[in-house]
């Protein structure tokens, strides 16, 4: 059974913080592995990983894939107030003759205090 | 603007009722998608459609059915089978599902939070 797993549950930071999102998977047929920002409702992408080591870059937030070790990380610097969400991490699994589905973790709830 | 469009929001229905939520898109997306999320959990997959007249049971199905007959509309039926039909259901789409096809990156909309009473 495919699995995708978030560590840890829930954080609370102050403003300045740095924090470390953890996401590990146990799939067969890995293609690739997104983050995404759900804040109210609607998730909202930030980043696609499909290559080991090459990490990705938006402002204060970065990702990186170890295909070898099955996990990614997701780091946010110099934290806002702004950045209080869920986390969700998804993995992209190939099925035969259906394509691609995405796996969900459970997500990680981060808040930011002033 | 391009997006997705859940209706209702909110929807309350009483045990043995079924009900329809709505999911139209106007992004020409191919794929579309139905996702099941519970508090503190993360989405699960219940039904998603690679193209029009088509569509297959994600990892959550029973007690939910679908149809795709235009490819800007996936209305999703939870059925009075469904145990426990109490969450906030997430439609989503992407530009193509078939092998390697673009990113593949879904676009969610607002979602609907269905409360059986």
């Amino acid at each position: 059974e495919d699995k995708v797993v978030q560590s840890p549950l829930s954080l609370v930071v102050h403003e300045g913080d740095t924090v470390t999102l953890n996401c590990s998977y146990e799939v067969t047929n890995f293609r690739s592995l997104l983050w995404y920002k759900q804040e109210k409702k609607a998730p909202t992408f930030l980043f696609m990983l499909t290559s080991s080591g090459i990490e990705k870059k938006s402002g204060r937030l970065s990702s990186i894939l170890d295909k070898k070790e099955l996990f990614s990380i997701l780091n946010i610097t110099a934290t806002q107030t702004g950045d209080s969400a869920v986390y969700l991490c998804a993995v992209k699994i190939r099925i035969k003759a259906a394509g691609n589905k995405l796996t969900f973790g459970g997500g990680t709830r981060v808040l930011v205090k002033p | 603007d391009g997006g997705i469009t859940q209706s209702p929001k909110y929807l309350f229905r009483k045990e043995g009722q079924n009900v329809t939520l709505s999911c139209e898109q106007n992004l020409n997306h191919d794929a579309m998608y139905w996702y099941r999320q519970d508090p503190g959990q993360g989405l699960r997959l219940i039904y998603y459609s690679q193209i029009v007249n088509d569509f297959q049971k994600g990892d959550i199905a029973e007690g939910y059915s679908v149809s795709r007959e235009k490819k800007e509309s996936f209305p999703l039926t939870v059925t009075s089978a469904q145990k426990n039909p109490t969450a906030f259901y997430l439609c989503a789409s992407s530009i193509g599902f078939r092998g390697g096809s673009g990113a593949n990156v879904l676009t969610f909309g607002a979602g609907s939070r269905l409360t059986v009473l």
